[in-house]
C-alpha cells in the first residue's frame, strides 16, 4: 500500500540557509500535518491543511511558511536556519474526520 | 492543553519477556494512537484505540476511556521490537493535531 512519501530523507544546510521538504501524502488524503521532532523529544505539531487550506497551528516559528498545493502534496519553507532547527520533520496524512494519521518517514535536517 | 504521561521511561528486556507499557491522559479524547519509532526514526502506526481493546499479533492494546488511561501489551519480545513508544492523543475529530507523549524506549536484549 503506499504510504506518506517526505523527500529528502537527509539535509544538511547552513545557519540562515532555507530549507524547504516535501511531503506526498498517501491517496485520497485530504489532509497533511507538519511534526518537528528535536532530539531525544517527542513529536511537536507545527502546522496542517486541509483541502489546501490551513487547518490548525501549532507551534511554528514565524520563519516557517508551510502551504497544500492542488495536488495535495505539502511543501514546508525554512527561513533563516538555526542551530535549533536541527530535528526530524515528520509529515503525516489522513482522511478530513479520519480515523487515524499516518506517517512518512521523517526528514532529517541537520544545521551547522 | 491536554497532558500525556507515559510509563516507565524506560525498559530493558530479555528476548521473550512480555511488557506492558501505560499511557495516562488528562482529559477525554476522541483519538488515542499508538505509534513505535525504530532505530531509524520511522514512526510506525501500531493502533487507533480511543477505546476498547484491539489485538494485533504479539501486540494488544487496551484503553479505558473513563479512566483515561491505555495499555500496551507485548507478548514473547522479540530484538526488533526494541525502540521508542509512543502514545498521541487528540479530543478533536478523527486524526487533528496530535500530542504526543514522552515515550517509553523499550531495550530487547538477545
Amino acid at each position: 500500500a503506499a504510504g506518506v512519501i517526505q523527500s529528502p530523507r537527509h539535509l544538511i544546510k547552513e545557519k540562515r540557509e532555507t530549507a524547504t521538504l516535501k511531503c506526498y501524502p498517501i491517496p485520497r488524503h485530504d489532509t497533511v500535518y507538519w511534526y518537528q521532532q528535536g532530539p531525544g523529544q517527542d513529536p511537536q505539531f507545527l502546522i496542517s491543511f486541509y483541502e489546501k487550506m490551513q487547518s490548525d497551528k501549532g507551534s511554528i516559528p514565524d520563519r516557517f511558511s508551510a502551504q497544500q498545493f492542488s495536488d495535495y502534496h505539502s511543501e514546508l519553507n525554512m527561513s533563516s536556519l538555526e542551530l535549533g532547527d536541527s530535528a526530524l520533520y515528520f509529515c503525516a496524512s489522513s482522511l478530513a474526520g479520519g480515523l487515524s494519521a499516518f506517517f512518512g518517514q521523517g526528514t532529517r535536517l541537520t544545521v551547522v | 492543553g491536554i497532558q500525556v504521561e507515559q510509563s516507565p521511561p524506560d525498559l530493558i528486556l530479555q528476548e521473550g519477556a512480555n511488557s506492558t507499557l501505560r499511557c495516562n491522559f488528562s482529559d477525554s479524547v476522541n483519538n488515542l494512537q499508538w505509534f513505535h519509532q525504530n532505530p531509524w526514526g520511522q514512526l510506525i502506526n501500531l493502533f487507533y484505540i480511543p477505546s476498547g481493546t484491539k489485538q494485533n499479533g504479539r501486540l494488544s492494546a487496551t484503553t479505558v476511556a473513563t479512566e483515561r488511561y491505555s495499555l500496551l501489551y507485548i507478548s514473547s519480545s522479540q530484538t526488533t521490537d526494541s525502540g521508542v513508544y509512543f502514545c498521541a492523543v487528540d479530543r478533536g475529530q478523527g486524526a487533528q493535531k496530535l500530542v504526543f507523549g514522552q515515550g517509553t524506549r523499550l531495550t530487547i536484549n538477545p
